[in-house]
């Protein structure tokens, strides 16, 4: 069963415009929900995580994302995009003990 | 900072070969895991292991084993490489499994079965 579905492939933003990275999870219980941020010919880094505290979590670079148990969703926004943020974003939840990824979402960035 | 380490950047190994990919990590962590990326499919789980000796099948372990006989050490196997094999492969150490635990890791090894 897929545990977790990033909705674009790719998403392409002009610089300084909203960006909205789309995820969708599914969980029999209260997850633990991640975003990684990787770019070219780099690792992965943890962008923010969400542990059942605040549903709206801030990470670094300026990147939120809001968990919604009714929607169950988790999408990660950021208000203006940076030339910098062009990278491959994933979604992650754990479940039974495991790191699920997402296929990930392409974000590309626009002059 | 916890490191993880892969040993090698790139690999270009024949068909049927056995391949060893390594992964070392300096923190002392119980829970260690092995993915394969390609383009459009994400990260897939082929083993973890979350003690020394032991580990279990992630979502795709065929072809695959692995070897944890220390703790700070997790091997990934390739029995007989074959060019599906072909990927990126990510290792990533952490410290537990409960909530909110951060994954950290490796640069990766970019495998090519020729």
């Amino acid at each position: 069963a897929q545990s977790v579905t990033q909705l674009d492939s790719h998403v392409s933003v002009s610089e300084g415009t909203p960006v909205l990275l789309r995820c969708n999870y599914s969980s029999s219980y209260s997850p633990s929900l991640f975003w990684y941020v990787q770019h070219p010919n780099k690792g992965l880094q943890l962008l923010l995580k969400y542990t059942s505290a605040a549903t709206l979590v801030k990470g670094i670079n300026g990147f939120e994302a809001e968990f919604k148990k009714s929607e169950t969703s988790f999408h990660l926004t950021k208000p203006s995009a940076h030339m910098s943020d062009a990278a491959e974003y994933f979604c992650v939840v754990i479940n039974f003990n495991k790191f699920y990824f997402g296929s990930g979402t392409k974000l590309n960035v626009k002059p | 900072d916890v490191k993880v380490t892969q040993s090698s950047r790139y690999l270009v190994k024949r068909t049927g070969e056995k391949v060893f990919l390594e992964c070392v990590q300096d923190m002392d962590h119980e829970n260690m895991f092995w993915y394969r990326q390609d383009p459009g499919l994400g990260l897939r789980l082929i083993y973890f292991s979350y003690d020394v000796k032991m580990k279990e099948k992630g979502d795709i372990p065929e072809g695959y084993s692995v070897s944890r006989e220390k703790k700070e050490r997790f091997s990934l196997i390739l029995e007989s490489a074959s060019t599906n094999q072909t990927s990126m492969y990510l290792c990533a150490s952490i410290l537990d499994l409960g909530q909110g635990t951060e994954a950290f890791f490796g640069q990766g090894t970019r495998l090519t079965v020729v």
